[in-house]
C-alpha cells in the first residue's frame, strides 16, 4: 500500500519565521503536487514536480523533490498571516496504479501576527 | 473561464439514504476524480474517469459508484449510507498530463444523521 506521510501535522510560527514542511513515501511517484487547502474550499494547486531533485520557486515557497522521488519539502521563507492553511501533498503515478492519487493527511500551519 | 463546480453545496441525508452529487469539469478536461475528505485527514481517493470510462477506484465499498456523461460532467453515487460517510466530497478535474495536475471543485459537504 502507498503511503504519504507529512511531518509536522501541526505547525504554529510567529510572522517572519521560516518553516520547512516534509512529504515522505517508501514508493516512488512520477510527479508529486502541493496544494494549499482553506477550511470548507477544495484544495488549491500550488506547484507540480516531476523530475528527481527538481526544485521549484513561487515567490516565498520553495518545492523540492527527492532524487529518488519518493520524499518532497516545501519551505516557506519569512512566513506571512496569509499563509495559514492546510498545505497536502500528493503523489501520482505510482507502481500500483497510474490513475491513482494519493494525498498524504497534510500539515496545518498557523502563522501568528 | 469557470472552474470546476460541484452540487449542491451541503446536503443532510439519514442513514440508509442514497445521494447523487455532481461535478463539471473545467472546459477542456477529460478526466475526472472524486475525493472523499474526512475532517482532519487527507482526500482519499473512490474513483477516476476518463472518455466516460473507469480508470481508477480506490479501496471504497460498492455502495459507492461513479458515471462519467459525454460531456464529461460526472456523478458519484452513494447508496445505503452510514454514518462514517459524512465527509466534504470533492471533484476534480485534470488533462491527464504525465504529471496528473488536478483542479478542485469547492466540494460538497454531506451530513448523515
Amino acid at each position: 500500500t502507498q503511503l504519504l506521510e507529512q511531518s509536522p501535522q501541526f505547525l504554529s510560527i510567529q510572522e517572519g519565521e521560516n518553516l520547512t514542511v516534509y512529504c515522505n513515501s517508501s514508493s516512488v511517484f512520477s510527479s508529486l503536487q502541493w496544494y494549499r487547502q482553506e477550511p470548507g474550499e477544495g484544495p488549491v494547486l500550488l506547484v507540480t514536480v516531476v523530475t528527481g531533485g527538481e526544485v521549484k520557486k513561487l515567490k516565498r515557497l520553495t518545492f523540492q523533490f527527492g532524487d529518488a522521488r519518493k520524499d518532497s519539502s516545501l519551505h516557506i521563507t519569512a512566513a506571512q498571516t496569509g499563509d495559514t492553511g492546510l498545505y497536502l501533498c500528493a503523489g501520482a503515478g505510482g507502481y500500483s496504479s497510474a490513475s491513482k492519487i494519493i494525498f498524504g493527511s497534510g500539515t496545518r500551519l498557523s502563522i501568528r501576527p | 473561464d469557470a472552474g470546476v463546480t460541484q452540487s449542491p453545496t451541503h446536503l443532510i441525508k439519514t442513514r440508509g439514504q442514497q445521494v447523487t452529487l455532481r461535478c463539471s469539469p473545467i472546459s477542456g478536461h477529460k478526466s475526472v476524480s472524486w475525493y472523499q475528505q474526512v475532517l482532519g485527514q487527507g482526500p482519499q481517493f473512490i474513483f477516476q474517469y476518463y472518455e466516460k470510462e473507469e480508470r481508477g477506484r480506490g479501496n471504497f465499498p460498492d455502495r459507492f459508484s461513479a458515471r462519467q456523461f459525454p460531456n464529461y460532467s460526472s456523478e458519484l453515487n452513494v447508496n445505503a449510507l452510514l454514518l462514517g460517510d459524512s465527509a466534504l466530497y470533492l471533484c476534480a478535474s485534470s488533462l491527464m498530463t504525465v504529471s496528473y495536475e488536478q483542479y478542485f471543485g469547492p466540494g460538497t459537504r454531506l451530513t448523515v444523521t
